[in-house]
């Protein structure tokens, strides 16, 4: 039962280089999220996707950009890293929209030098 | 617009002790629903409980029940017969029907301490 699946689980960037969190879950969910952790806020939502095929802006969407590529997977990339993306990063899933429970992956500590 | 409050930023309780922590909301969405969420230092999100804006009574799960009150629009977390599995951090989190689409969003934590 591996449920939500984040890779990878550390990763050190340089200021401007680019790359791609990939999230997968197999529980045949149809949203997906993705969120930042910073001490002290909580978890602030990045990017979601209602259901296979659509996507949205959260809280905090500037410097990202996401991918639901089938109703499995979403990605979030980030094109030019800056030191204020350091953070930890977590995708999850829902079975729908409503009131359903999250469902996360264990997380992503992402530090840009 | 939504947000979530929680105003303790770490709790102490004594191991078997009941512990409170607080949670207040605000949303213009008539439905809605109410989570919390436990954080262990190993870093996972755990969901605990639930709560519909319409639901009759308080929630509970095992040790965990949830204090709703919606004219005060709070919903507080009662952790009865504290262990010390318990220190973690812990997160409210919202999520309307309307307004809030699909978005749930959270509060800053809490984090409790379970003393021996």
């Amino acid at each position: 039962n591996a449920g939500v699946t984040q890779t990878p689980k550390f990763q050190v960037l340089k200021t401007g280089q680019s790359m791609t969190l990939q999230c997968a879950q197999d529980m045949n969910h149809n949203s997906m999220y993705w969120y930042r952790q910073d001490p002290g806020m909580g978890l602030r939502l990045i990017y979601y996707s209602a259901s296979e095929g659509t996507t949205d802006k959260g809280e905090v969407p500037n410097g990202y950009n996401v991918s639901r590529l089938n109703k499995r997977e979403f990605s979030l990339r980030l094109e030019s890293a800056a030191p204020s993306q350091t953070s930890v990063y977590f995708c999850a899933s829902s079975v729908g929209a409503k009131r359903e429970k999250l469902f996360f992956g264990s997380g992503t500590q992402l530090s840009v030098l | 617009a939504q947000k979530i409050t929680q105003t303790q930023p770490g709790m102490f309780v004594q191991e078997k002790e009941a512990v409170t922590l607080d949670c207040t909301y605000d949303t213009s969405d008539p439905s809605y629903g109410l989570f919390w969420y436990k954080q262990p230092s190993s870093g996972e999100m755990i969901f605990l409980i639930y709560q519909g804006s319409y639901d009759q009574q308080n929630a509970t799960e095992g040790r965990y029940s949830l204090n709703f009150q919606k004219a005060r629009k709070s919903a507080n977390l009662v952790i009865s017969a504290s262990q010390l599995g318990d220190s973690a951090m812990y997160f409210c989190a919202m999520r309307g029907t309307n307004t809030g689409g699909f978005k749930t969003i959270f509060g800053a934590g809490t984090r409790l301490f379970v003393k021996a």
